[in-house]
């Protein structure tokens, strides 16, 4: 069975600086590892994905995400935060097994400080 | 090329009641997969529909059924409404290529009262 641990339920960061949000995964194939933001009162939206190929993955709104096969880890980075980025962020993981079951991790509410 | 489209947007219910909550699939999409959010918590696979079957269940009872239809859109019902069916529904589609990359819509928000 696959599942996602999110680490932090809550994070916060000034506007400007670093944010990393962690996610670990458990799989027993080769992963398909997603993160969705959702924004309140709205339906999540992609941010970036990994499939196959490069491990370092880009994404929308200057968020990327390393695929770490040793560590099993997918964690989120953006070098610069900005108060647009305030949201909750899923982490995911994809289940290849006959249909396409998504399993989601329970989520970081990302806080941006002014 | 319309996005994915959920109603009602909200909708209140008492125990023991019946919802059917709808859902249009973006254009080109032949898979829809329904979700239950919970408050505070990540969306919980209910179940997949593929070219109008049933093609995968989470854990959830027989009270929850669907449907397809042969223009993708789907529906999902619930039976004798509880308390605890209270969450954000959330419906996704997708091409079926195996990527597992979805495309949700807004929602429909329950309350059981």
């Amino acid at each position: 069975a696959q599942s996602v641990t999110q680490l932090g339920s809550h994070v916060s960061v000034s506007e400007g600086a670093l944010v990393l949000l962690r996610c670990n995964y458990s799989s027993s194939v080769p992963p398909y590892l997603f993160w969705y933001v959702q924004y309140p009162n709205q339906g999540l939206q992609l941010l970036l994905k990994y499939t196959t190929g490069a491990t370092l993955v880009k994404g929308i709104n200057g968020f990327e995400a390393e695929f770490k096969k040793s560590e099993t880890s997918f964690h989120l980075t953006k070098p610069s935060a900005h108060m647009s980025d305030a949201a909750e962020y899923f982490c995911a993981v994809s289940d290849l097994g006959g249909y396409q079951k998504v399993t989601f991790g329970t989520g970081t509410k990302l806080q941006v400080i002014p | 090329e319309t996005g994915v489209t959920q109603s009602p947007t909200h909708l209140i219910k008492t125990r023991g009641q019946q919802v059917t909550l709808r859902c249009s699939s973006q254009s080109g999409h032949n898979t829809v997969s329904w979700y239950q959010q919970a408050l505070g918590q990540g969306p919980q696979f209910i179940f997949q529909y593929y070219r109008e079957e049933e093609n995968g269940r989470g854990n959830f009872p027989p009270r929850f059924s669907g449907l397809q239809f042969p223009n993708y859109s789907s529906e999902l019902n619930v039976n004798a409404l509880e308390l605890d069916d209270s969450a954000l529904y959330l419906c996704a589609s997708s091409t079926g290529s195996g990527t597992g990359e979805l495309f949700f819509g807004e929602g429909s928000r329950l309350t059981v009262l």
